[in-house]
């Protein structure tokens, strides 16, 4: 079955950290360019960070920049996520998709059901 | 960065057609992705490359894009068809390269 399961998130007090996972079966995790992408309560989609298939180029968005990083193992067939320095503005819920390349275009084909992040004291 | 806009909602009933606009500077270069997301659940792609359908979505779901403004259709509305759409490109010169529109509640009256 083709799917992500993501895990790892919780409530953390701000200027703590968390390590979110996705795990990845189904299909040849190390083909495939990965993202993180997050969603604030009553909010919209925002995209976080992305990884390529060799995790040799990753991009962050500038909100994310410096606090979080994107790794991945395609032994395990897995998505890392380790954030550092939260924020109460980095509360939402997380998703994990799958990035599908085509020639002058990429989009999300396969999305994780998600994990909430909560920062709070 | 590159901006998407989209408006907060709309309203159809049952039946009828829903049209979501999605704007941007030029957007009809680029292609076009729209995912619909259900309360409590994660988005799904109805619409990828303007107007193609991924295997499973129904040939109600339709885009199109030109100009400054591409539109997700949904012909014959369902009350199961009540949710919230977002349109989303890729810059390829940008570092932040996937963008996602502000998103639209449609709502099945």
């Amino acid at each position: 079955q083709v799917q992500l399961v993501e895990s790892g998130g919780g409530l953390v007090k701000p200027g703590g950290s968390l390590r979110l996972s996705c795990a990845a079966s189904g299909f040849t995790f190390s083909d495939y360019y990965m993202s993180w992408i997050r969603q604030a309560p009553g909010k919209g989609l925002e995209w976080v960070s992305y990884i390529s298939s060799s995790g040799s180029t990753i991009y962050y968005a500038d909100s994310v920049k410096g606090r979080f990083t994107i790794s991945r193992d395609n032994a395990k067939n897995s998505l890392y996520l380790q954030m550092n320095s939260l924020r109460a503005e980095d509360t939402a819920v997380y998703y994990c998709a799958r990035v599908w390349q085509l020639a002058r275009t990429e989009y999300f084909d396969l999305w994780g059901r998600g994990t909430l992040v909560t920062v709070s004291s | 960065s590159y901006v998407l806009t989209q408006p907060p909602s709309v309203s159809v009933a049952p039946g009828q057609t829903a049209r979501i606009t999605c704007g941007g500077n030029n957007i009809g270069s680029k292609s076009v992705h729209w995912y619909q997301q259900k309360p409590g659940q994660a988005p799904v792609l109805v619409v990828y490359d303007d107007s193609d359908r991924p295997s499973g979505i129904p040939e109600r779901f339709s885009g199109s894009n030109s100009g400054n403004t591409a539109t997700l259709t949904i012909s014959r509305v369902e009350a199961g068809d009540e949710a919230d759409y977002y349109c989303q490109v890729w810059d390829s010169s940008s570092d932040h390269p996937y963008v996602f529109g502000t998103g639209t509640k449609v709502t099945v009256l």
